[in-house]
């Protein structure tokens, strides 16, 4: 099973500033990692699919980068409606697996 | 629009089974992979179990093989998973996600809200 680690647990950002959420993969998943925002009583929100392809509708200040084992997901200028849980995911083996996400929270 | 809702969720007690169903609209459902996903209370998003748009190919995580079975009917849109041998660590909401490519074991693109399933004693 490839296991995904997402640091830091939780990051305290002030709005407008850059926040980076790392994800880093036990075995290669090559670049088939997506990234998720979810809100409390929300399903999830596919941001970033192929390691760095926005979503439809998602805004640009989301980014996606990396490959292999490591992956960044970066949001340029935070806003209030940023402020969630992000988590990754590797469709690249089976099982598939999530990391167990990261809280981006108001500093 | 594209939706899916799910439904069948429910207060069990250990050992029961439960079949939850996700109803699907909006798009060729013939065309997509799909999956469930939980979440557990206090947890992180957990995969479950995934299956090919024709029903060839299913996956399950380690978690839930033997107990969980997915399945779908393609004519009546609808996904399911049969869930026997339940547990208190099934607990979670689970949702029904569709692949954001046809063909492909994809990122999920579209959720469900998710259906709650409690299993207590």
């Amino acid at each position: 099973e490839r296991v995904m680690t997402q640091s830091p647990a939780t990051l305290s950002v002030s709005p407008g500033e850059r926040a980076t959420l790392s994800c880093r993969a036990s075995q290669s998943v090559s670049s088939d990692v997506a990234w998720y925002q979810q809100k409390p009583g929300q399903p999830p929100r596919l941001l970033i699919y192929g390691t760095s392809t926005r979503a439809t509708g998602v805004p640009a200040r989301f980014s996606g980068s990396g490959s292999g084992t490591e992956f960044t997901l970066t949001i340029s200028s935070l806003q209030s409606e940023d402020f969630a849980v992000y988590y990754c995911h590797q469709f690249n083996d089976w099982p598939q697996t999530f990391g167990q996400g990261t809280k981006v929270e108001i500093k | 629009e594209v939706l899916l809702l799910e439904s069948g969720g429910g207060l069990v007690q250990p050992g029961a089974s439960l079949r939850l169903s996700c109803v699907v609209s909006g798009f060729s459902f013939r065309s997509y992979a799909m999956s469930w996903v939980r979440l557990a209370p206090g947890k992180g998003l957990e995969w479950v179990s995934a299956i090919s748009a024709t029903s060839i190919s299913t996956y399950y995580a380690d978690s839930v093989m033997g107990r969980f079975t997915i399945s779908r009917d393609n004519p009546r849109y609808t996904l399911y998973l049969q869930m026997n041998s339940l547990r208190a660590e099934d607990t979670a909401v689970y949702y029904c996600a569709k692949s954001a490519v046809t063909g492909y074991f994809y990122g999920l693109d579209v959720w469900g809200q998710g259906t709650s399933v409690t299993v207590s004693s």
